[in-house]
């Protein structure tokens, strides 16, 4: 069945570290990719999204490539700040359905 | 214009009790999703609506779980009778008129967290 496969967590960083969180999905059709975010007591935001094979999202320095050869939407950010502090979502999209990683929870220290 | 609001925040129910969380899309929103976050897990489908229809339901638990989004006021997610693995973040989305739903064009509240005592 369709499911996201995300890199286990926490994942600890120092600020201006370069950040890579790895995600892989399986698919029978062509979903959308997403990444969410949700910082500390808040709900969930998107942070970006890419539609079909080779698009890129982007974001707040965040980016992400639909890599559909290698099934994968892994998250990059150049160089990371304690505010990017949360846990992290990969999911896909099919028809009006999300489908979810487990999360990923990014901890900056300064 | 504000987002999606869910409430309560934080819900603490005995084992047996009732749970009622409530769901306010966003304006001019007519799409309702309910999805459930267990500990340590991702997010899981559980229902989307429509104003007075339920569209697909393939996610609620076959028992103790209902859903509505009556014409007027939120919607609501109901839990009789619940017991401890009730307990998880319930989130709630909207997304605008059409035709279908959208995945792309979702609006996501801050949950509620169900605690079973």
């Amino acid at each position: 069945g369709d499911s996201v496969t995300q890199m286990e967590g926490p994942v600890t960083l120092s600020e201006e570290a370069f950040l890579t969180i790895n995600c892989t999905y399986t698919a029978t059709g062509y979903p959308s990719l997403f990444w969410y975010v949700q910082y500390p007591g808040e709900g969930l935001q998107l942070l970006l999204k890419a539609t079909k094979a080779d698009d890129k999202g982007s974001n707040k320095g965040f980016e992400a490539t639909y890599r559909k050869e290698t099934t994968s939407f892994h998250l990059e950010k150049g160089s990371v700040q304690v505010s990017d502090s949360a846990v992290y979502f990969c999911a896909l999209g099919l028809n009006y359905q999300l489908i979810w990683g487990a999360g990923t929870k990014l901890i900056i220290k300064p | 214009n504000a987002g999606v609001m869910q409430n309560p925040r934080h819900l603490v129910r005995r084992r047996g009790q009732e749970a009622r969380l409530r769901c306010s899309p966003m304006k001019g929103h007519s799409h309702v999703y309910w999805y459930r976050q267990l500990p340590e897990e991702g997010l899981k489908f559980m229902v989307y609506l429509q104003k007075e229809n339920i569209i697909d339901e393939s996610g609620m638990p076959k028992e103790r779980f209902s859903a509505e989004f009556p014409k007027e006021g939120p919607s609501i997610l109901r839990i009789q009778q619940v017991v401890r693995g009730d307990s998880a973040a319930y989130f709630c989305a909207s997304s605008p008129p059409g035709v279908q739903g959208s995945n792309e064009k979702l609006f996501f509240g801050s949950g509620t967290q169900l605690s079973v005592l």
